[in-house]
Formats: C-alpha cells, structure tokens, sequence
C-alpha cells in the first residue's frame, strides 16, 4: 500500500530564500510523482509532473526531482516570494492508478 | 476554457438529506475519479471510473454513489447526509496511460 509522506510539515522563510520541499513513499513502484499547490479555500493547481523514465521536471523557478530508487522525491523553489504562499502536496501514482497524496507542506515566505 | 468543473461550489444542507454534485471535464479524458479533503486537509479517493466503468471503490459508506453517464461526466450522490460528511470534495481526471491529474475547483460540503 503506497504511503506518501511530506515534511516539513510548515515551513516559514525570508524572501529571496531557496527552499526544498521533501516528499517520500513507500512503494518504489511509482509510475507518476505529481506536485500540486493549494491556496486557502481554493482548489488544486499542478505544478510539475514527473513520468515514470524522467528523473526531474523544471518549470520557471520551480525543479521536481524524483529518485525512485530511494523514495523520494524533492520540490525545489528558487528566489521564493510571497506569492509562493501556499500548500504544497505530492502525490504519487502507481500500479493500481489512484493517486496517493501526502498531507501537504504549508509555506509561508514572508515580506 | 479546457477546464474539470464541478458544481455547486457550495453546498450546506441539513442531516438526513440527500444531495448530488455534478462534475464534467472538457479535456478529452477517459478516467474521473471523486477525492475527499477532511478537515485536517488530507485528500483521500474514493472512486474512479473509466469510461463509464467503475475502476476504484475505496471503503466509502453505500450511502455514496457516483454515477457516469458518458466518460465526460461523474457525478456524485449522498444519501442520509450526516455531520461527518462535511468536507470538501474534489473530482479529477486523466488519461489512462497516466499523463497527470487535472483537478476541479471542489465542493465545500457543511452539513448541519
């Protein structure tokens, strides 16, 4: 059974700071790293989707990675701002299709 | 726009009721799936269909039942609404050969 587990669980920085976000799972048999973001009250935006023979997905400031070998995977958010204000949730699908999340990182980047 | 729309956004009704929510996508994909989000934020699916056919039954209480009329279309009933099903429900959806999930805006379901 896929488990999906991020941290930290909050994280407050600065801005203009460069910051990882961590995610791991369980089962190695990953076929899709997915990363989403969601505002307060709002739905889900994705953000970079990582396929099964790619290693990392890059889109603006934003670089996913994905080591299937370890579990794990990383969102990478250079020169963070304020707007970056949010929660960030991974999610992985596997064999049986449904995607498995993880309880979501929430990022403060203050002023 | 190509967009997952789900309706209404808001919905607050009275224990025992029963009601629906309505989801469709534009994308052209052939797999919809139904997620709750409880109140600690966790989303967590409960069905899934392809092409009108059920694919994923999570442990979710019979009083839910989704129905696809085609593969553009899944909706959602809830029989005997109780407080504990109060959350936010999203619908999704995607190609079968696994190119990502695309989300809806939810339904933020209270009810009192």
């Amino acid at each position: 059974k896929q488990e999906v587990t991020q941290i930290p669980a909050a994280l407050s920085v600065p801005e203009g700071e460069n910051l990882v976000l961590n995610c791991s799972f369980t089962d190695s048999a990953i076929y899709n790293l997915q990363w989403f973001r969601q505002d307060p009250g709002k739905g889900l935006t994705s953000l970079l989707l990582i396929q099964s023979s790619q290693r990392e997905q890059t889109s603006g400031r934003l670089n996913a990675s994905l080591d299937k070998s370890s579990g794990r995977s990383t969102l990478y958010i250079a020169a963070s701002q304020p707007g970056d204000s949010a929660t960030y949730l991974c999610a992985g699908q596997g064999g049986s299709e449904k995607l498995v999340f993880g309880k979501g990182t929430k990022l403060t980047v203050n002023p | 726009d190509t967009a997952v729309s789900q309706t209404p956004k808001y919905l607050v009704t009275q224990m025992g009721n029963d009601k629906s929510i309505k989801c469709e996508q534009n994308l052209g994909h052939d797999t919809m799936y139904w997620y709750k989000q409880d109140s600690k934020k966790f989303l967590k699916i409960m069905f899934s269909y392809n092409n009108k056919e059920l694919i994923i039954n999570e442990t979710v209480p019979n009083r839910f039942s989704p129905k696809s009329p085609d593969k553009a279309h899944l909706n959602l009933h809830i029989n005997s609404l109780e407080l504990g099903d109060s959350a936010v429900y999203f619908c999704a959806s995607s190609l079968r050969d696994r190119a990502g999930y695309t989300f809806g805006s939810g339904t933020r379901l209270t009810v009192v």
